[in-house]
């Protein structure tokens, strides 16, 4: 596709609730990083694969939180048993895979947990 | 733990003036340096990239890169009030991710 494409795009979940959100990424694009963007604040680095191999997972913050890309491209991002902190909006990115090279970011999912 | 710092503003800039945004990253052997603009619920949109010493220039927009001082900088000439969003910086630390700076929130005054 022409971007990286998100879903949903809003999504409100209930305290406790699983969640899963969807990332395309641009075609022929080897890298895919997941961030977290809180309110007022910087994206925070949460996981990075290359091709399907997940080569950092070192910003998931607890185990709740799993990322797969089984294929090499579309990625899945899943949050077990929501948490209010979890309220965040989670940017999907992807690269042509080199060092140094421009991360493209998606639009984003905006997750409310009630 | 590497760390990129930058005022998060709000900084207000009359119409038609320059707009400087700065930035500084804690570890020397940085290679790549990023600025991005975000605007209000919208996604990061890469505006510039400096891989090296010195200046580059992109229309109104010059990164400025300083590895000695571990310095970024960005500014905006002739700012307008369409320029009037977040500015992200953003440090490739020698692997492929990159790590963001809080944001500077910039508003242009018309």
């Amino acid at each position: 596709g022409a971007g990286v494409s998100q879903s949903p795009r809003y999504k409100v979940a209930k305290r406790g609730q699983d969640v899963a959100l969807r990332c395309d990424p641009i075609s022929g694009h080897v890298s895919l990083f997941w961030y977290q963007q809180a309110l007022g604040q910087g994206p925070e680095f949460l996981t990075y694969f290359q091709n399907e191999a997940q080569l950092d997972k070192s910003g998931l913050p607890s185990d709740r939180f799993f990322a797969e890309r089984p294929e090499g491209s579309v990625s899945t991002l899943k949050i077990q048993r929501t948490q209010q902190e979890d309220s965040a909006v989670y940017l999907c990115a992807s690269s042509l895979g080199l060092a140094g090279n421009t991360i493209y970011f998606g639009e984003g999912s905006w997750l409310t947990v009630v | 733990q590497k760390e990129v710092e930058q005022n998060s503003g709000p900084l207000s800039v009359p119409e038609g003036a320059i707009a400087s945004l700065n930035c500084t990253y804690s570890d020397r052997v940085s290679q790549s340096f990023f600025w991005y603009r975000q605007y209000s619920g919208k996604s990061p949109e890469l505006i510039m990239s400096i891989y090296s010493n010195g200046d580059k220039e992109d229309g109104r927009f010059t990164a400025q890169l300083n590895k000695a001082s571990q310095y970024v900088s960005l500014l905006i000439r002739d700012s307008q009030p369409s320029d009037s969003a977040t500015y992200l910086c953003a440090v490739n630390f020698g692997n492929e991710k990159l790590t963001f700076g809080t944001g500077t929130r910039l508003t242009i005054i018309p």
